[in-house]
């Protein structure tokens, strides 16, 4: 069955990288997101990638996908302590419609120290 | 544009009482989705909507449903509330943008089930 693993806390000093992993095991899945939520909100989209790529960069975020293996990894360059917070890895298999079943990791607390 | 919108924001129920909650989408987004979110589980796929209809069902039990009106806004209902029905209820509305359509969340409805 479907099934996205993280591990659960990560902590980092402010202005070093953060890497957060996810491994998923459906070898079906099309597009892969990472969401960020901050205590007592909803969860924010931060970026996804498409599953034939290998590598997205958005400004300080990078995500590399190493699609045999079947992991996902978010990279924080230079973090701060505002990037404290939930990170959910998720997977989807839709295409072309609504990605309504997103299946999501437990989630990774980054604790940013200053 | 406004953001997608929950209310009640905070709630709490008894044993064996319903509850409705509400999701009002982002303008001009037909699809909505629900999601649970515990400490336990995690976060967890309850249903999507989609044109009034339901597309895709997670595995909770039928004291959960849903509906979706004709202007897109969503409720979800619980019946015969159980204690562990006590969690963050998030709702997401889809945004399309070719074959890749996003899903933006909303703050969510915490209910308590004492």
């Amino acid at each position: 069955g479907e099934d996205v693993e993280q591990s659960l806390f990560l902590s980092v000093r402010e202005g070093d990288s953060s890497v957060i992993n996810c491994t998923y095991t459906d070898s079906s899945s099309t597009y892969l997101y990472w969401y960020k939520q901050e205590p007592g909100a909803g969860l924010q989209l931060l970026t996804y990638i498409f599953s034939n790529m290998d590598m997205k960069q958005d400004q300080r975020l990078t995500v590399l996908l190493n699609k045999k293996d079947k992991h996902l990894s978010l990279r924080i360059a230079d973090t701060q302590t505002g990037d404290s917070a939930i990170y959910f890895c998720a997977e989807s298999n839709g295409y072309g419609g609504s990605q309504g079943n997103l299946i999501f990791g437990k989630g990774t607390k980054l604790s940013v120290k200053p | 544009k406004a953001g997608v919108t929950q209310t009640p924001r905070y709630l709490i129920k008894t044993r064996g009482q319903q509850v409705t909650l509400s999701c009002s989408p982002i303008s001009g987004h037909r699809s909505v989705s629900w999601y649970q979110q515990t400490p336990g589980q995690g976060l967890q796929f309850l249903f999507e909507y989609f044109s009034e209809t339901q597309r895709n069902k997670g595995n909770f039990p039928g004291r959960f449903s849903g509906r979706q009106f004709s202007n897109s806004r969503s409720e979800m209902n619980v019946s015969t509330l159980e204690l562990g029905d006590s969690a963050l209820y998030l709702c997401a509305s889809s945004l399309a943008s070719g074959n890749v359509e996003t899903q933006y969340f909303g703050p969510g409805t915490r209910l308590l089930v004492l």
